[in-house]
Parts: C-alpha cells; structure tokens; sequence
C-alpha cells in the first residue's frame, strides 16, 4: 500500500528562517504528490502539488519537487513567517486508492 | 461557496450515547470520506463512499456506521460511544478517489 515518512518534529524556527521538511513517500501507480497544511483549530487544505516527475510545486513561497529516482517531495521555504505556524502532512494521491497520511509535521516559528 | 461543512463542532458525550457527525459538500464529488485525527496518529480513514448508494471501511471502522443516500449528504454515527472514540473527525471529499480533498473544519469529540 501507500506510505509516507517524514519528519515529526516539532520543528521550531526563528522568522526569515530556511525551511525544509523532508518527506519520503512509497505508493503503487503513478501518484501525483501533495503537501497539505493544517492552521491550528482548522481541517487540512492543498497547500501545493505535482503531477508528475520533475515537477515543481509552488504557493504561497513554498516549494517541492517531485523526485521519482529518490521518491521524495521535501518542502522548502526561503523565510518562513510567524504565520507559517501549522502541521505540515506528505501524502501521494494515486487514482482509485485513499490517500494515506502520516502524523504530520508540526512547525513553530517564533518572532 | 461553501465547500465542506460539518456539524457540529464540538460535541462531549457519555459512555454509550449515540450520535451522528453531519457532513455535508456543495461541489458534486463523487467521493467522500471521514477521518480521526489522534495525537501522533496523524489521519486515519474510518468509512468512504465513491458514489451516491456505495460505502466502504477504511483503516478503523469499528464502532462507526456511514450512508450515503445523496451525492451532497456522508453522516457518521456512532452507535455507542467509548472513550476511545475521543478525537477530532474530519470530513473530506473529491471528485474522485485519490484526487486532491477538500476538508471540513472538524468536529472535537470527547467521549467521557
């Protein structure tokens, strides 16, 4: 089945920090690949995807690219925000099959 | 638009009480689907559904029920409540099944 693995945390950084959140995934088919997030009291929403290898997935000043060779998808920020305070969930979507999440990452950013 | 609704949001109830989580999407997914968030467990899918008439059990099922009458409408019930069905339920539906979702807000359940 479909499985990711990435890292807890918490992770905790100073604002204008550098973000990474590595996230490694194994799926059946051919996933596309999502990064969700989680604001505190609120239900999960797209924070950015890529359909295909060698994508590039971008919003709000996050990035992640769609590595097959490595199957990974890790998260990067140049300069994270106070605002970027949230659970940060890795998950493949493949056609047909439920998407699978991990526990997530949480990140605090300090003033 | 409204998107995802769920009601309601918080709810505490007593051991072996029944209750049904509202869920429902102004979107004409096809797919719908309710998970548990736990501290360190992440998201676990309890029931789907890929079409109006059609359920199916996901990672934890047990002690919950799902229809699907509408396309719009996926209620959860619980028919007696455990303390270990205290958590945060979201609902999450798609167009399709493995396509990006769109959540509810939540509903907080303490079972005491």
């Amino acid at each position: 089945g479909n499985s990711v693995t990435q890292m807890e945390g918490p992770v905790t950084l100073s604002e204008e920090a550098f973000l990474t959140i590595n996230c490694t995934y194994t799926a059946t088919g051919y996933p596309s690949l999502f990064w969700y997030v989680q604001y505190p009291g609120e239900g999960l929403q797209l924070l950015l995807k890529a359909t295909k290898a060698d994508d590039k997935g971008s919003n709000k000043g996050f990035e992640a690219t769609y590595r097959k060779e490595t199957t990974s998808f890790h998260l990067e920020k140049g300069s994270v925000q106070v605002s970027d305070s949230a659970v940060y969930f890795c998950a493949p979507g493949v056609y047909g099959q439920n998407f699978v999440f991990g526990p997530g990452t949480r990140l605090s950013v300090l003033p | 638009n409204a998107g995802v609704t769920q009601t309601p949001k918080f709810q505490v109830l007593k051991t072996g009480q029944s209750m049904t989580l509202q869920c429902a999407q102004d979107m004409n997914h096809e797919y719908m689907s309710w998970y548990r968030q736990d501290p360190g467990m992440g998201l676990r899918l309890i029931h789907y559904s890929v079409g109006a008439g059609i359920t199916d059990q996901g990672e934890v099922p047990n002690g919950y029920n799902v229809s699907r009458s509408t396309t719009e409408d996926f209620p959860l019930r619980l028919l007696s409540a455990a303390p270990s069905q205290t958590s945060v339920y979201f609902c999450a539906s798609s167009y399709r099944v493995g396509e990006k979702l769109f959540f509810g807000s939540g509903t907080q359940l303490s079972v005491l």
